[in-house]
């Protein structure tokens, strides 16, 4: 059964506004949030994290946000640039195996000129 | 090389041959991933290395067989594979595996076929 869940299979935005894209989990022992972007052809790459004891982290124009209590997690690009069309995974990771990190199956962002 | 690499990026296999993939990391790092990426379904990681040693298998059938010499190279040998193990085979290493801020670093992966 799938610990982290990306519902949306793809997304389109226009040039400029924003996207945002959505992941929920199911377990509470998670603790720590990580959003990858993979381009066609590359291996996924580190984009922003968050840890369980916020619920905000922006790094430039991504902004991550954490809500413990829903379960769910969100990644906000303001505002959106066609190179930030790519594939966008949530990963998640806990105190016990930390080294193992679970991924949702992806998000398409497609960011319209 | 920076980063991370693979080789191959392609690899076409029959089901009785005998093949490897390669991993490389350029960045210091102690622990190595293998992770499997099949269609429509989540990344699923195959095996860590921690050190070179082993510390975490995730029931991956024997006929997946890792092996680590060093902290910086990190094998999978392939043998009697199956259609269904057809998939994209990622590596990815890390500093170490500390609790929670475990950033991977990803290659470009190996788009396996098995005919």
């Amino acid at each position: 059964d799938q610990q982290v869940k990306q519902n949306s299979p793809s997304l389109s935005v226009q040039e400029g506004r924003i996207s945002i894209l959505n992941c929920d989990y199911t377990n509470s022992m998670f603790d720590y949030f990580l959003w990858y972007k993979k381009y066609p052809a590359e291996g996924p790459t580190f984009l922003i994290s968050i840890s369980s004891i916020k619920d905000k982290n922006e790094d430039g124009r991504f902004t991550v946000f954490l809500n413990k209590s829903a379960k769910h997690l969100s990644l906000h690009i303001v505002p959106s640039q066609p190179g930030d069309s790519a594939v966008y995974f949530c990963a998640a990771s806990g105190k016990t195996g930390a080294n193992n990190l679970f991924f949702g199956t992806g998000t398409r962002l497609t960011v319209i000129p | 090389e920076t980063g991370v690499t693979q080789t191959p990026r392609h690899l076409v296999m029959g089901m009785t041959n005998k093949k490897s993939l390669k991993c490389e990391q350029h960045l210091g790092h102690n622990a190595m991933y293998w992770y499997k990426q099949s269609a429509k379904k989540p990344l699923e990681l195959m095996f860590v290395y921690n050190f070179k040693e082993q510390t975490e298998n995730n029931s991956v059938p024997s006929r997946f067989s890792p092996e680590c010499p060093n902290s910086s190279h990190l094998f999978l040998h392939l043998h009697t594979l199956q259609p269904e193990d057809s998939a994209l085979y990622l590596c990815a290493s890390s500093q170490d595996l500390a609790a929670g801020g475990n950033e991977q670093y990803f290659g470009p992966g190996t788009r396996l076929t098995v005919t």
